[in-house]
C-alpha cells in the first residue's frame, strides 16, 4: 500500500510570490490534515480537510488556504509569501474518524527568499 | 488551549541502555495520543497509537502508556541502538468535532556507539 506522498519536495520562491503543494493521501483515506513545521515554532496545525470540506482550520493568516479534489487529493496554497513561511510543509491523511492513525507525507521544504 | 511539553529536549545515551521519553498535556479531553518519529529532514513516522481508553501500546522495542488523568504519556525503549537515534514527537489528538493533532517540541535522541 503506497503512503502519503507529496509534491514538490523542494521548492524555492521569493518573497510575494505564491506557491501551491500537492499532497496525495493513501488510497481510502478521505481525511487530509496539513501541518507546517518550523525551527521556533515546532509543528502547527494548519487545516484539515474531509470529503472535499475544511473540517478545521488553525491560526494561520487568510495567506494560507487549501482545498480537497474527489479523489482525497489535497493541495495548499500560500500567496503572498513572507521569509517566515519557510518551513517544512507534512500533509497527514487517515482513514475517517479521530480514533484512526495519522500517517505523514515526507513534506515539501519551502524556502522562501 | 491544548498545550504539549516534552522533557528532556535531548538526551545522549550509550546504546545498549533503556530509556524513558516523557509527555505532558493540559487538557485531559482526548481522543488519542500518537509518538512519532523524525530523522533529519524528513517526515513523521507513526510508532504508537494509543486510544484514550487505552493504558499502554507495545511495539517491539518500545512500550508507550498513557495516564489521561493525570495527563502524562511516557515512550520507554529498551536496549537502544545507533538506529534509533533521532528526533520522538509526540501528538495528542483532541478538538472534538474541531480535532487535530497538537505536538510537543520533540525529545532529540542520540545513541552513541
Amino acid at each position: 500500500k503506497a503512503g502519503v506522498t507529496q509534491t514538490p519536495r523542494y521548492l524555492i520562491k521569493t518573497r510575494g510570490q505564491q506557491v501551491t503543494l500537492s499532497c496525495s493521501p493513501i488510497s481510502g483515506h478521505r481525511s487530509v490534515s496539513w501541518y507546517q513545521q518550523t525551527p521556533g515554532q515546532g509543528l502547527q496545525f494548519l487545516f484539515e480537510y474531509f470529503s472535499e470540506t475544511q473540517r478545521n482550520k488553525g491560526n494561520f493568516p487568510g495567506r494560507f488556504s487549501g482545498r480537497q479534489f474527489s479523489n482525497s487529493r489535497s493541495e495548499m496554497n500560500v500567496s503572498t509569501l513572507e521569509l517566515g513561511d519557510s518551513a517544512l510543509y507534512l500533509c497527514a491523511s487517515r482513514f475517517r474518524d479521530p480514533y484512526n492513525e495519522q500517517f505523514f507525507g515526507p513534506g515539501t521544504r519551502l524556502t522562501v527568499l | 488551549k491544548q498545550e504539549v511539553t516534552q522533557i528532556p529536549a535531548a538526551l545522549s545515551v550509550p546504546e545498549g541502555e533503556n530509556l524513558v521519553l516523557n509527555c505532558s498535556f493540559t487538557d485531559s479531553a482526548i481522543y488519542n495520543l500518537q509518538w512519532f518519529r523524525q530523522d533529519p529532514g524528513k517526515g513523521l513516522t507513526s510508532l504508537l497509537l494509543i486510544q484514550s481508553s487505552q493504558r499502554e501500546q507495545t511495539s517491539g522495542r518500545l512500550n508507550a502508556s498513557l495516564d489521561k488523568s493525570s495527563g502524562r504519556s511516557t515512550l520507554y525503549i529498551a536496549a537502544s541502538q545507533p538506529g534509533d537515534s533521532a528526533t520522538y514527537l509526540c501528538a495528542v489528538g483532541s478538538g472534538g468535532s474541531n480535532y487535530k493533532l497538537t505536538f510537543g517540541k520533540g525529545t532529540l535522541l542520540t545513541v552513541n556507539p
